[in-house]
């Protein structure tokens, strides 16, 4: 049962245009999101993060969305730039207990960015 | 500032051996987490630890898995006895506190023929 989901595997944008990575989530529990940038052959970096208490949150190119009615976050980066290209993973993590900290990832979208 | 070091990068190993993995969380980091990666499963966490505490270790998957923290600044995972379908990419992470963002380490790829 994926707690987390990324429905799609692949995106391909132009050079300046706007990409838009979405996620869905059905665990209602979960209250703090976060986005991972992943190159071949290197961890997962840490992008941007959204607490359920918010409904968007922006650090420079990079804005998240969360629309807690739908159980849906997305993910925008604009302008979209070649060294964007890379797989972008989706996190949730639920509050308090055994379940403080603990990260479910979605499996991912590879972000292809043309020049 | 040094990042989470994975040690080794690569292993290739027979099946049946013990393999151990190394990592060296980022100081003043007090929670530890184990992944694995698979193409069918994706990234999904083994264990993790806060204050070299074990708090989570149900996604380990069986008793061939073990993990610990000996201090603040080393944790090891352990299979014994390796088997092919252990084959994967082993992220470790740590973070400043348990909700903070989790800053992972370049993992190890490990393949056990």
């Amino acid at each position: 049962d994926q707690q987390v989901k990324q429905n799609s595997p692949s995106l391909s944008v132009q050079e300046g245009r706007i990409s838009i990575l979405n996620c869905d989530y059905t665990n209602s529990m979960f209250d703090y999101f976060l986005w991972y940038k992943k190159y071949p052959a290197e961890g997962p970096t840490f992008l941007i993060s959204i607490s359920s208490i918010k409904d968007k949150n922006e650090d420079g190119r990079f804005t998240v969305f969360l629309n807690k009615s739908a159980k849906h976050l997305s993910l925008h980066i604009v302008p979209s730039q070649p060294g964007d290209s890379a797989v972008y993973f989706c996190a949730a993590s639920g509050a308090g207990g055994t379940s403080y900290g603990k990260l479910t990832f979605g499996q991912g979208t590879i972000l292809t960015v043309h020049p | 500032d040094a990042g989470v070091i994975q040690s080794p990068r690569h292993e290739v190993t027979e099946m049946g051996q013990e393999v151990t993995l190394r990592c060296k969380p980022i100081s003043g980091h007090n929670s530890l987490f184990w992944y694995r990666q698979t193409m069918m499963r994706g990234l999904e966490l083994l264990i993790y630890f806060n204050n070299n505490v074990p708090i989570d270790d149900s996604g380990m998957p069986e008793d061939r898995f073990s993990a610990k923290m000996p201090n603040a600044s080393f944790s090891t995972l352990k299979i014994q006895p390796s088997e092919p379908r252990d084959s994967a990419v082993y992220f470790c992470a740590s973070s400043r506190d348990g909700n903070q963002p989790q800053h992972f380490g370049d993992g190890t790829r490990l393949s056990i023929l």
